[in-house]
């Protein structure tokens, strides 16, 4: 069964420091989404990856992807209170089933 | 509002009882997929329908089941409830059979409370 770890689970950070969540993943995919959630509400899509080198930036937000390594990264720049959620990565599969990671819970603290 | 409606948001029951979780995707999705979401075992995949057929299973207890309708809304049934069943089901939609580019559009919830 395909496995996906995020680290770290739990991130406290400053405002306006920078950090790297790391999603990797056991088998061979070449589709991968983030999402965040908040507290009690549903996921947002965040980024869609579909290819090696793929890197996708919104806001303060930069996610990338290499396939060859089974890792994707999602970055954070000068992080604001605002993005205080919890990131998931969901890898696809080639059954095209949807496997999430455990999930990084981000409290950014002022 | 994402396009796709869970209903009902909040649901608490005692243990041993039967509910229905309903969901009606997205306008254009054709797959409804339905995940758990509890504290100790993360987000876990339960079913997916894709225009009326079942398409894959993931961790679905026998105690639970789903369907999909013509118009395209599907329902979970959850038998026999035990305390640990308490969790957040969510409902997602998506056009194409795996999600495509777009990944998946998720609902808002519903909050499970077993008493």
């Amino acid at each position: 069964e395909l496995k996906v770890e995020q680290n770290p689970l739990f991130l406290s950070m400053q405002e306006g420091k920078n950090y790297t969540i790391y999603c990797n993943y056991s088998t061979t995919s070449d589709r991968l989404y983030w999402y965040r959630q908040d507290p009690g509400k549903s996921l947002e899509s965040l980024f869609v990856l579909l290819s090696n080198g793929a890197v996708k930036q919104e806001g303060r937000l930069m996610a990338s992807l290499d396939t060859k390594a089974r890792l994707s990264t999602l970055h954070i720049t000068a992080a604001v209170h605002d993005l205080s959620a919890t990131y998931f990565c969901a890898v696809v599969t080639a059954g095209n089933q949807f496997y999430f990671g455990t999930g990084t819970s981000l409290t950014v603290i002022p | 509002d994402s396009g796709v409606t869970q209903t009902p948001k909040h649901l608490i029951t005692a243990t041993g009882q039967r509910v229905t979780l309903r969901c009606s995707p997205r306008s254009g999705d054709l797959s409804v997929y339905w995940y758990q979401q509890s504290l100790d075992q993360g987000l876990q995949f339960l079913i997916q329908y894709y225009n009326g057929e079942e398409r894959a299973k993931g961790n679905i207890l026998e105690r639970f089941s789903a369907q999909q309708f013509p118009d395209l809304h599907s329902e979970l049934n959850l038998s026999s409830l035990e305390l640990g069943d308490s969790a957040l089901y969510f409902c997602a939609s998506s056009v194409a059979k795996g999600g495509g580019g777009y990944g998946y559009t998720f609902g808002s919830g519903t909050r499970l409370t077993v008493v």
